[in-house]
């Protein structure tokens, strides 16, 4: 009964390949997030998206882009990884609107060598 | 720009003290806060979340305040145990990025038995 599902949980890679990582929630959700959690432990947002609007944090690269094949799930895709992409990358999801907790899936683990 | 702030960046107590975690953030314009913990090596989760017009929350031994004038928020654990050792981040949504949260770095929190 895992609310908010990722995976892979581990993902090691080669520079400059192409990956995924999948995102699943059954809460029943509109929202749902991606956040980037570096090597320094800092929590940054990358994306939020509900089936109307997509919002991008302006510092994340192009080589990022989140697809969401329905309302349950948000995956990630990350082109021409480089290394400075290693890091914990959390999905989340939340009732839209401002007045609704997130709730956190368990994290993936990227590392780029 | 929001900034988050938590004092102190790591805390350690005996079994049985209540201790109190701070969160700061600099621009008092927020919809609310929402703390969480993070175990190692895992996703967050919510431990409470307290609206702009609130000013606690409680959760079993567990207390946070909002002071939005001043921009602080306390966590308050009462009869602190070694379950309870986690890393607790606070996070705030503010008025002109409404859709995101930003975080704190975290306070790292070892409760020694």
């Amino acid at each position: 009964d895992t609310a908010v599902s990722q995976t892979p949980k581990y993902l090691v890679t080669q520079m400059g390949n192409d990956k995924s990582i999948k995102c699943e929630q059954n809460l029943g959700h509109d929202t749902m997030y991606w956040y980037k959690q570096d090597s320094k432990k800092f929590l940054k947002i990358m994306f939020s998206y509900n089936n109307k609007e997509l919002i991008i944090n302006e510092t994340v690269p192009n080589r990022f882009s989140p697809k969401s094949p329905d309302k349950a799930h948000l995956n990630l895709h990350i082109n021409s990884l480089e290394l400075g992409d290693s890091a914990v990358y959390f999905c989340a999801s939340s009732r839209s609107g401002i007045y609704n907790e997130q709730f956190f899936g368990p994290g993936t683990r990227l590392t780029v060598l | 720009k929001q900034e988050v702030t938590q004092i102190p960046a790591a805390l350690s107590v005996p079994e049985g003290e209540n201790l109190v975690l701070n969160c700061s953030f600099t621009d008092s314009a927020i919809y609310n806060l929402q703390w969480f913990r993070q175990d190692p090596g895992k996703g967050l989760t919510s431990l409470l979340l307290i609206q702009s017009s609130q000013r606690e929350q409680t959760s079993g031994r567990l207390n946070a305040s909002l002071d939005k004038s001043s921009g602080r928020s306390t966590l308050y654990i009462a009869a602190s145990q070694p379950g309870d050792s986690a890393t607790y981040l606070c996070a705030v949504r503010h008025l002109t990025d409404g859709q995101n949260f930003v975080f704190g770095p975290g306070t790292r929190l070892s409760v020694l038995p």
